[in-house]
């Protein structure tokens, strides 16, 4: 079983449409982070979290630690957010393994005009 | 402000080839990241360095080795190309000390084919 599980895999949605995409996890940790992969190929970081919310214009990240579990949320969303939003998650195990992030496979959203 | 440059974008090699996939950031940040991302997979680390002269491996370092003489580059070097390492590649980069969490910043990733 992945450490890091995303759903839904796929996304399809029309503009306008509140989006979310979930991600659970099974380990303690220190730090989430979501990640945007447009289909480029380049990857930018979108949010870090430990605690809490945190929002970046349309784009809101909520985070709660007790159920290991995070969601990235899009409002009116639009075809320009079509990409692969990935999940991942920092230890919180002290030494060698507290710099590695282990990523979820990542859900592929495709916003439709 | 460059961030982080990977070179080549795209290769195509044959078994038993060997080649160097070149990363540098020009953020001075310590830490630096290589990983693979297969399809439908999650990426895997395969190695990273804390610091010029510190490397370690990742979760899949068989077949890589690294270097990092400076603070700027952190190049990854294929010794003898397999089938299993057809990917793509990204190099990143974070600024940290012990356990602050930082975000990471990624390169725009190598496209590996291995014939």
């Amino acid at each position: 079983k992945n450490e890091v599980e995303q759903s839904p895999q796929n996304l399809t949605a029309q503009e306008g449409e509140f989006i979310t995409i979930n991600c659970s996890y099974s380990v303690g940790i220190s730090a989430l982070h979501w990640l945007q992969q447009h289909p480029g190929g380049g990857i930018v970081s979108l949010f870090m979290l430990s605690s809490g919310k945190k929002k970046h214009g349309r784009l809101i990240a909520t985070i709660n630690i007790q159920e290991k579990h995070s969601s990235l949320h899009i409002t009116a969303s639009h075809p320009r957010d079509s990409a692969v939003y990935i999940c991942a998650v920092r230890s919180s195990v002290s030494g060698g393994s507290n710099y590695k992030l282990t990523f979820g496979k990542g859900t592929l959203l495709t916003v439709n005009p | 402000n460059a961030g982080v440059t990977q070179t080549p974008k795209f290769r195509i090699l044959k078994i038993g080839q060997s080649m160097t996939l070149q990363c540098t950031q020009d953020m001075n940040h310590n830490y630096m990241y290589w990983y693979r991302q297969d399809p439908g997979m999650g990426l895997k680390l395969i190695y990273y360095s804390v610091g010029a002269g510190i490397t370690d491996k990742g979760e899949v370092p068989n077949g890589y080795n690294v270097s990092r003489s400076t603070t700027e580059d952190f190049p990854l070097r294929l010794e003898l190309a397999a089938p299993s390492q057809t990917s793509v590649y990204f190099c990143a980069s974070s600024y940290g000390t012990g356990d602050s969490n930082q975000p990471q910043h990624f390169g725009d990733g190598t496209r590996l084919s291995i014939l």
